[in-house]
């Protein structure tokens, strides 16, 4: 049972540049959502899923982009990086409201990502 | 004003000793609480859930006050391996899968 897996756990981008954070996680979790950490802040939610094939906005969205066509899978697409963007990034995923544990995130090893 | 607020730290405590530290919360209609511990370069994991009447988990004791709107967290006879940030969620009634994240409290436990 690996829970939350995400790709890469570093990446270096150009401004402009683009790419995908990889997320999966094989619990069979409903809701998946991702999440950006900065110094002295608190983690921040970018996008978030409730099942597959429903996507919905968090706090800072702009700039991301999300799908969700599997249950297992939740990629998060950054299309033209900005150096704002340079952060720590967190998938984490829960089972759905009406399971045990529904409040209770399970998170990734995160994803270090750099723009210069 | 920050939804959730926690004081940085760092907390230097000599091991052994018992450390506490609150979160303030600016929904009074929050409804589940939880403290999450992470580690250095690492990903936050759920230490203890928060209930209304309070919770112990071995050395460790969670509280509530609602009419105060904060939460607590105190680690008793620390351990080396509890230095990590603690980090206080909340998860407001009216939004749905939003959990809210304080920046986290850095404890620090010397020999």
């Amino acid at each position: 049972n690996a829970g939350v897996t995400q790709t890469p756990k570093f990446q270096v981008l150009k401004t402009g540049q683009s790419m995908t954070l990889q997320c999966a996680q094989d619990m069979n979790h409903e809701y998946m959502s991702w999440y950006r950490q900065d110094p002295g802040m608190g983690l921040r939610l970018i996008h978030y899923s409730v099942g597959a094939g429903i996507t919905d906005q968090g706090e800072v969205p702009n700039g991301y982009n999300v799908s969700r066509s599997t249950t297992e899978d939740f990629p998060l697409r950054l299309l033209s990086a900005a150096p704002s963007q340079t952060s720590v990034y967190f998938c984490a995923s829960r089972p759905g409201w009406e399971a045990s544990g529904a409040n209770v995130l399970t998170f990734g090893a995160g994803s270090r990502l750099t723009v210069l | 004003r920050k939804e959730v607020e926690q004081d940085p730290g760092p907390f230097n405590v000599p091991e052994g000793a018992t450390v506490a530290f609150n979160c303030t919360y600016s929904n009074s209609a929050s409804q589940s609480f939880f403290w999450y511990r992470q580690d250095c370069r690492k990903e936050p994991k759920l230490l203890m859930s928060v209930y209304s009447s309070g919770n112990e988990d071995g050395r460790f004791t969670a509280q509530l006050n609602r009419a105060s709107q904060y939460i607590s967290l105190l680690i008793r006879d620390s351990k080396l391996s509890d230095s990590a940030t603690y980090l206080c969620v909340v998860n407001p009634t009216d939004s749905w899968g939003k959990l809210q994240f304080g920046a986290g409290t850095q404890v620090v436990v010397t020999p």
